[in-house]
């Protein structure tokens, strides 16, 4: 089955500095990967998403890049803010079969 | 768009007893719902999948007999965690997924339910 790994585990970044995280997966059948956030105590929520035909994807602030080759996939923060402070997954999915793999988490601190 | 709601956010219950736990989405049919259960400072490890009138698939390791699974319409489904023991204490996280129209199927997550097993 799928294998998704996730780096880094803990990440402290200083206000409006950039953050990466990044994940690899094993299954070169995986199409979709989504990225989520979760706050503390509540469940995780869809950030951002991209899927095997495209290789950037932006949002605001926000951005994924994948390298299909390498099995590979990142998502970027600028000007990070207090409020980016939460731990985020990385997910691999084969479309068609709906069922997510996740990463293990990063948790990402915002220092004011 | 896209909102499911879990009921309860926190259960606390004595060790021996039944809990159940409705997920909901709010506003989109749901053609597969999903139950997670999360550890302190771990991932999301996926339970079982729930697809509408028909039997849950269960993940290697999950007792069907212990977390029974419903999923009654495309909007409902619901985990009832049998005869519960303080290792049942978890965070439990369902999603609900929207596919079809060629789209990839995404999944939105409620905000979870605490479960506290004394």
């Amino acid at each position: 089955g799928e294998n998704v790994e996730q780096h880094p585990s803990t990440l402290s970044v200083q206000e409006g500095d950039s953050a990466v995280i990044k994940c690899t997966y094993s299954d070169s059948a995986s199409n979709y990967f989504p990225w989520y956030k979760q706050e503390l105590g509540k469940g995780p929520q869809l950030i951002i998403d991209i899927r095997s035909n495209v290789g950037e994807k932006k949002d605001q602030r926000i951005a994924v890049t994948l390298n299909k080759t390498a099995k590979h996939f990142s998502l970027h923060i600028t000007e990070t803010q207090p409020e980016d402070s939460a731990v985020y997954f990385c997910a691999a999915s084969e479309g068609n079969f709906n069922k997510f793999y996740f990463g293990s988490g990063t948790k990402l601190n915002v220092k004011p | 768009g896209a909102v499911v709601s879990q009921h309860p956010s926190r259960v606390i219950c004595k060790s021996g007893t039944s809990v159940k736990i409705e997920c909901r989405s709010l506003d989109f049919q749901a053609t597969t719902m999903f139950w997670y259960r999360q550890f302190p400072k771990q991932s999301l490890m996926l339970m079982a999948t729930s697809n509408e009138g028909s039997k849950a698939t269960y993940e290697q390791g999950v007792e069907k007999d212990k977390f029974l699974i419903n999923h009654a319409s495309l909007t409902l489904s619901t985990l009832t965690v049998t005869s519960a023991h303080p290792e049942d204490s978890s965070f439990y996280i369902c999603s609900a997924s929207i596919s079809g129209g060629g789209q990839y199927p995404k999944q939105y997550f409620g905000p979870g339910t605490r479960l506290t097993v004394l």
